[in-house]
């Protein structure tokens, strides 16, 4: 089974700082795609970033990057120019080619102060 | 606005009395989803729906039901709520095989006392 895991439940920066927030997954497969999920204390569901399995290059959203490693099964998320604003929880998720199914990690809270 | 509607927002009861969440979609999705939000735990799933009346467990089923008798409704019924169902509820919809297709409703906070 696939699985997801964070293993930093909460991380703090400065603002105007940069950030990075780890992830690992387990996978026998091999097409496969991963997403950094922002949750506010709205509750809302914000897609951060994608990033698809087969693509070496890693993905970047304006101030939003990852670090892709497949062999090692790690997806890190890299914040630049920390804001006020990217304080929230942080969820990592898995989702098989094949499948609708996502696979969330356990979350990492980020705090940003000024 | 395309959107995924869940109501109610915020939800106390008691143990054992029958409730249902409702999920309303207006996107045509296939594919809709419930899960779960638990501190240290993450998002889990709790039933998921291919289409209509496709309807199968996903990793945290036991102690609720679902129907999909419509495109756009995937209600989510706790026949008789326990107090470890205390949860932050989300219902989510994807067209099938979209890679970043999913929407998520702003989800339901539930206490069984």
């Amino acid at each position: 089974a696939q699985t997801v895991t964070q293993s930093q439940p909460e991380m703090s920066v400065q603002e105007a700082e940069t950030v990075t927030l780890s992830c690992t997954y387990d996978t026998s497969e091999s097409d496969y795609y991963l997403f950094w999920y922002k949750q506010p204390p709205s509750r809302q569901m914000i897609l951060v970033i994608r990033q698809e399995a087969y693509k070496q290059q890693n993905a970047t959203e304006n101030r939003f990057s990852v670090n892709f490693q497949k062999a090692a099964k790690s997806f890190s998320l890299k914040i630049s120019d920390s804001q006020l604003g990217d304080a929230a929880m942080y969820f990592c998720a898995y989702r098989a080619y094949n499948t609708d199914k996502l696979i969330f990690g356990t979350g990492t809270r980020l705090q940003v102060f000024p | 606005e395309a959107q995924v509607t869940q109501n109610p927002r915020y939800l106390i009861t008691v143990t054992g009395k029958k409730l249902t969440v409702t999920c309303s979609q207006n996107m045509n999705h296939e594919y809709m989803s419930w899960y779960r939000q638990d501190p240290g735990l993450g998002l889990r799933q709790i039933y998921y729906s291919m289409n209509v009346e496709v309807t199968d467990k996903g990793d945290v089923p036991e102690g609720y039901k679902v129907s999909r008798k419509e495109k756009r409704n995937f209600p989510l019924i706790l026949e008789s709520p326990s107090p470890n169902q205390t949860s932050l509820y989300f219902c989510a919809s994807t067209p099938r095989g979209a890679v970043d297709g999913y929407t998520f409703g702003s989800g339901t906070r539930l206490t069984v006392v």
